[in-house]
């Protein structure tokens, strides 16, 4: 089945450092990929959708200028935390949906602590 | 707008008993319903999906129907395992355009 890469796994930065988490598509071609928060024990909450070549729709209350994302490529897209502080952690899960097909295939997350 | 209700847990079983997570939705037209399960530290993977009213999805011994008369799409299996253990989550899509997950649901299995 389709292979979604999210790297790093895991990462612990300082405050006030950027972070860069990238998204990879490994067998297929997505147009789309999604970026998500989940808080422990809670559900994911979308934050922005990604379109190759355009910029981020974000959701409401999502602040764009502190999460940068970039869709460059039909096989990548990043998400930048910029300026990360302690209330960013969380566990961050991108999805990339196959051209075409009607399914999200998601990756295994990053787990994001700020000290 | 769109929404995704599940039963809340956590539900704890033993092994080789039935499960049922009920889930119900909210939404305008006709979503495509889903049901993703997440082990522990990892991301979502598909276990099954409905796209359109009397439909089942089934996977590894998971069932759900999507029931559009009463917007639900119940998760059930007949007998439980301890690998079973993990969070379950309902969700809904238009045209996977923009997916809404419930709140989840963890199962813990016991031998």
């Amino acid at each position: 089945g389709a292979v979604v890469s999210q790297h790093p796994s895991w990462v612990i930065c300082k405050s006030g450092t950027s972070v860069k988490i990238e998204c990879r598509s490994l067998d297929f071609q997505a147009t789309t990929m999604f970026w998500y928060r989940q808080f422990p024990k809670q559900s994911l909450m979308l934050m922005a959708t990604s379109n190759e070549g355009s910029k981020a729709t974000y959701e409401q209350g999502v602040e764009k200028d502190k999460f940068l994302i970039n869709h460059a490529s039909l096989t990548l897209s990043t998400l930048t935390v910029t300026s990360a502080h302690p209330e960013d952690s969380s566990f961050y899960i991108c999805s990339a949906r196959d051209q075409g097909l009607p399914i999200q295939y998601f990756g295994a997350g990053t787990r994001l602590s700020v000290l | 707008g769109d929404s995704v209700t599940q039963m809340e847990g956590p539900v704890t079983l033993s092994e080789e008993a039935f499960l049922t997570i009920n889930c119900t939705y909210t939404a305008t037209g006709y979503p495509s319903l889903f049901w993703y399960v997440q082990y522990p530290g990892e991301g979502l993977q598909l276990l099954l999906k409905a796209t359109k009213a009397d439909d089942k999805g089934s996977n590894k011994g998971f069932e759900a129907t999507y029931r559009k008369e009463t917007t639900s799409f119940h998760l059930e299996k007949g007998s439980v395992q301890v690998s079973d253990s993990a969070v379950y989550f309902c969700a809904l899509s238009h045209n996977n355009n923009d997916m809404r997950f419930g709140a989840g649901t963890r199962l813990t299995v016991k031998p």
